[in-house]
């Protein structure tokens, strides 16, 4: 089964200090990673994907993931936050063996304050 | 992200009512999705089509059934809306065996 749990709700940070969104997952086979993002009244953008390839994974806007085999995790970082940040952010698993499955975390709303 | 298109943006309707919900892309892809996406829920997959000729139940279908006109174009229906069916609405469309997935803009349906 697979499972997808993004372990804060909300993060607040002040502009220019580093962003972390936490995502931490479970799978029987092994998965793709996603993180998008959804600004206000907007559809979702793909931030940055995860498909077996380098584990360390560079996005738009300035945003990488990490994925952790060991610690089932695929954090989202950025070093310095921009008001323009501001949006609530899904981390996605996905997988292709013994079907088709994508399950999306419940979001994590990132405030940016000035 | 205007390759894929969702008609109406908002809808109001009261309870029993029929309603449908549509989708088109000029992606070109042959993968198409309906999930919906409620607070603290994050998105739900509601059916999803990989051609023309294949349907396949979500996580979440009840209530719900879908139309795979042509490649471009899935829709979404509600035969008898109910309350708890108050969500925003997103399609999907993904190419072969990619799972990357392009999001329309979204509806907003509101059932009184």
């Amino acid at each position: 089964a697979q499972s997808v749990t993004q372990l804060d709700s909300h993060v607040s940070v002040s502009e220019g200090t580093p962003v972390l969104l936490r995502c931490n997952y479970s799978s029987s086979y092994s998965p793709s990673l996603f993180w998008y993002v959804q600004h206000p009244n907007k559809g979702l953008q793909l931030l940055l994907k995860y498909t077996s390839a380098a584990t360390l994974v560079k996005g738009i806007n300035g945003f990488e993931a990490e994925f952790k085999k060991s610690e089932t995790s695929f954090h989202l970082t950025k070093p310095s936050a921009h008001m323009s940040d501001a949006a609530e952010y899904f981390c996605v698993v996905s997988v292709r063996t013994g079907g088709f499955k994508t399950i999306f975390g419940a979001g994590t709303r990132l405030f940016v304050k000035a | 992200d205007a390759d894929v298109t969702q008609t109406p943006r908002n809808r109001i309707t009261k309870t029993g009512k029929r309603i449908m919900l549509e989708c088109s892309q000029t992606k070109g892809h042959d993968r198409m999705y309906w999930y919906r996406q409620d607070p603290g829920l994050g998105l739900r997959l509601i059916y999803y089509s990989f051609d023309v000729k294949d349907i396949n139940k979500g996580e979440i279908s009840d209530g719900y059934s879908v139309s795979r006109q042509a490649q471009a174009k899935f829709s979404l229906s509600l035969e008898s809306a109910i309350p708890n069916q108050t969500a925003l609405y997103f399609c999907a469309t993904s190419v072969g065996t990619s799972i990357e997935q392009y999001f329309g803009p979204g509806t907003r349906l509101t059932v009184t």
